[in-house]
């Protein structure tokens, strides 16, 4: 098993170009996340997905859309990228049953930089 | 909502010493609570977790945390530390209903000095 990955490893835009990260998880998880990593921020969550077909805002939504593609895929979308959105981004999945913790397994993130 | 406050954004500490990473949470219920580990360049990897059962928890690498509801903590330890243990490490908390989504800290950088 793969677990979660993601593409790009890294990108560099330009002010007001547009792009979309892309993962996918193996492991038949019903829930996905998008956080980014900010130095002394911790993880803030932007979007998730509790399940497919659904989609909901986290904590830092704004410029940022975001697709469930299926249940293995979970897209997220810049449309205008500015400088404020450099940051490692991750995605994440986890699968929820009735008693049972969430333990969320991370990809291994995207480096993208905002000139 | 909950949340969780990690004391120290750096700590230091010498090969072969104590490893002490301080995590304290704020919520309404009982909550779960999870330590992750992220290597330069990495994702998080899942350390141990705290889901109301054992208030001592035992994790991988020789980690272990103690759920402790009087003190509203969730210290990890490690008896003697490794220079591969120098990573960033991460304390989370939710609520355990439904489907619900993991409130992270703001981390704390681990420096093992030779």
């Amino acid at each position: 098993n793969a677990g979660v990955t993601q593409t790009p490893k890294f990108q560099v835009l330009k002010t007001g170009q547009s792009m979309t990260l892309q993962c996918a998880q193996d492991m038949n998880h019903n829930s996905m996340y998008w956080y980014r990593q900010d130095p002394g921020m911790g993880l803030r969550l932007i979007y998730y997905s509790a399940s497919e077909g659904t989609t909901d805002k986290g904590e830092v939504p704004n410029g940022y859309n975001v697709s469930r593609l299926n249940k293995r895929e979970f897209s997220l979308r810049l449309e205008s990228a500015a400088p404020s959105q450099t940051s490692v981004y991750f995605c994440a999945s986890s699968e929820w049953t009735r008693g049972r913790n969430n333990e969320q397994f991370f990809g291994p993130g995207t480096r993208l930089t905002v000139l | 909502a909950q949340s969780v406050t990690q004391l120290g954004s750096h700590v230091s500490v010498s090969e072969g010493a104590l490893v002490l990473l301080r995590c304290n949470y704020s919520s309404s219920v009982p909550p779960y609570l999870f330590w992750y580990v992220q290597y330069p360049n990495q994702g998080l990897q899942l350390l141990l977790k705290y889901t109301s059962a054992a208030t001592l928890v035992k994790g991988i690498n020789g980690f272990e945390a103690e759920f402790k509801k009087s003190e509203t903590s969730f210290h990890l330890t490690k008896p003697s530390a490794h220079m591969s243990d120098a990573a960033e490490y991460f304390c989370a908390v939710t609520r355990p209903f439904g489907n619900e989504k993991l409130t992270f800290g703001t981390g704390t950088r681990l420096t093992i000095i030779p």
